[in-house]
């Protein structure tokens, strides 16, 4: 079936720092990816749509200068959260549109801690 | 556009059934449900595409509504194992393919 992997699986880092979160299809070809955002106790809440080849398109209320996204091949989005502050501390997980079966295979999530 | 679910929170004990209802303002291309445990991804569950459908095994089905706007997760004699949040959601064409996760539902199961 398919799989997409996403690294790392935790990050701790120090505020003003930049992270570097990576998915990728692992058998199959993703031309979207979607990234999602989720505080303790509450939803996933989608915050970018990841177009290979094309600029990100994100959602209402999401900085994209902050939260940088590159989808280089058909195989790898990033998610880079630039100049991270405590406040984007969260669990940040990603998902492709595989075409088969269900259609939406998720990463495995990333936890990130700024501290 | 994010699905509504109800109730928010629903502790049970073993060997007890629970309903959790997942609805939107607009007819849905499609409902997925996911059950996650704390701290990990959420695992696919089940979806369901055609209006009137109802799908499942013994201990865990969903049905989907005549007009695609109204989908029920069946748990049957829970298990302590069905603790978790479980989240419906909905893509296709009418999101523009995104995948829009609902509102929650947070279940605990006890002995």
């Amino acid at each position: 079936g398919a799989v997409v992997s996403q690294h790392p699986s935790w990050v701790i880092c120090k505020s003003g720092t930049s992270v570097k979160i990576e998915c990728r299809s692992l058998d199959f070809q993703a031309t979207t990816m979607f990234w999602y955002r989720q505080f303790p106790k509450q939803s996933l809440m989608l915050m970018a749509t990841s177009n290979e080849g094309s600029k990100a398109t994100y959602e209402q209320g999401v900085e994209k200068d902050k939260f940088l996204i590159n989808h280089a091949s058909l195989t790898l989005s990033t998610l880079t959260v630039t100049s991270a502050h405590p406040e984007d501390s969260s669990f940040y997980i990603c998902s492709a549109r595989d075409n088969v079966g269900y259609g939406y295979t998720f990463g495995s999530g990333t936890r990130l801690t700024v501290v | 556009q994010q699905p509504v679910q109800s109730p928010q929170a629903v502790i049970l004990r073993e060997g007890e059934d629970a309903v959790i209802n997942c609805s939107s303002s607009k007819a849905l291309y499609s409902v997925h449900w996911y059950r996650q445990k704390h701290g990990e991804a959420p695992v696919f569950l089940m979806i369901l595409l055609k209006g009137g459908e109802q799908k499942g095994h013994e201990k865990i089905s969903a049905s989907f509504n005549e007009k695609k706007q109204q989908s029920s997760l069946y748990l049957t004699a829970s298990q302590l194992s069905y603790s978790g949040t479980y989240f419906c959601g909905t893509g296709g064409q009418n999101t523009g393919n995104q995948f829009y996760f609902g509102t929650g539902t947070s279940l605990t199961v006890i002995p």
